[in-house]
């Protein structure tokens, strides 16, 4: 079994709609959680950092963070044809050097 | 944009050659990381780095030797490539291992074995 797992999808949605992303993880001792957006062909890029459980807002992007379900999401509100890419959590223990677990990523549509 | 120089970007190779990919970096980060990407899989952790000379295994280090000389260089060998290592490689780079320490991304190297 995957320390993180993520539903591959594809997940194809109309433009304007909202999104939502999620992870299951299995070690209790993950305590950064990230979600991370990458184009194709490009390398992933930092979108949502949280540490612990609790919501954290930027823009339209919102992450959630249950340690007690040990289940995190990524909310996108008003989603745009920019948003289509893949999304890739990721999380890490809170010491030693930072090596990322990651989910297997979404590839995510938007459709105009 | 980190300053992350991934070479070659592309490279196509033969089973049972060694390969060497390299990782630039000019932001002077303190630690390093080479991840692979695969379908299904996301990205693993096959080596990182947390200063020169020094370096540890990731989850997925078999077949796969690294080096770091100087702080801006992080060097990724595959001692005898195998068709199991056909994949995408990024690297990464971070400037300590304290909290809220975003992990910067290459642009990946696209490796074929065949």
């Amino acid at each position: 079994q995957k320390e993180v797992e993520q539903d591959p999808g594809p997940l194809s949605v109309p433009e304007g709609a909202i999104v939502s992303l999620n992870c299951t993880y299995s070690n209790s001792a993950f305590q950064y959680f990230m979600w991370y957006r990458q184009y194709s062909r490009k390398g992933p890029e930092l979108l949502m950092y949280t540490y612990s459980s609790g919501n954290k807002e930027d823009g339209r992007f919102t992450a959630q963070v249950d340690k007690s379900s040990k289940y995190i999401s990524l909310f996108i509100r008003d989603s745009q044809p920019s948003d289509s890419a893949t999304y890739l959590c990721a999380m890490r223990l809170p010491s030693g050097a930072q090596k990322l677990v990651f989910g297997q990523g979404t590839r995510l549509t938007i459709n105009p | 944009d980190a300053g992350i120089t991934q070479s070659p970007r592309h490279k196509v190779t033969e089973t049972g050659t060694p390969v060497t990919l390299r990782c630039h970096q000019t932001e002077n980060h303190r630690y390093m990381y080479w991840y692979r990407q695969d379908p299904g899989h996301g990205l693993r952790l096959i080596h990182y780095s947390y200063g020169v000379k020094d370096t540890d295994k990731g989850e997925v280090s078999d077949g796969y030797s690294v080096s770091r000389s100087k702080t801006e260089d992080f060097l990724l060998t595959l001692e005898s490539a195998t068709s199991s290592q056909t994949s995408v490689y990024f690297c990464a780079t971070t400037p300590s291992h304290t909290s809220n320490t975003e992990a910067f991304f290459g642009q990946g190297t696209r490796l074929t074995v065949v």
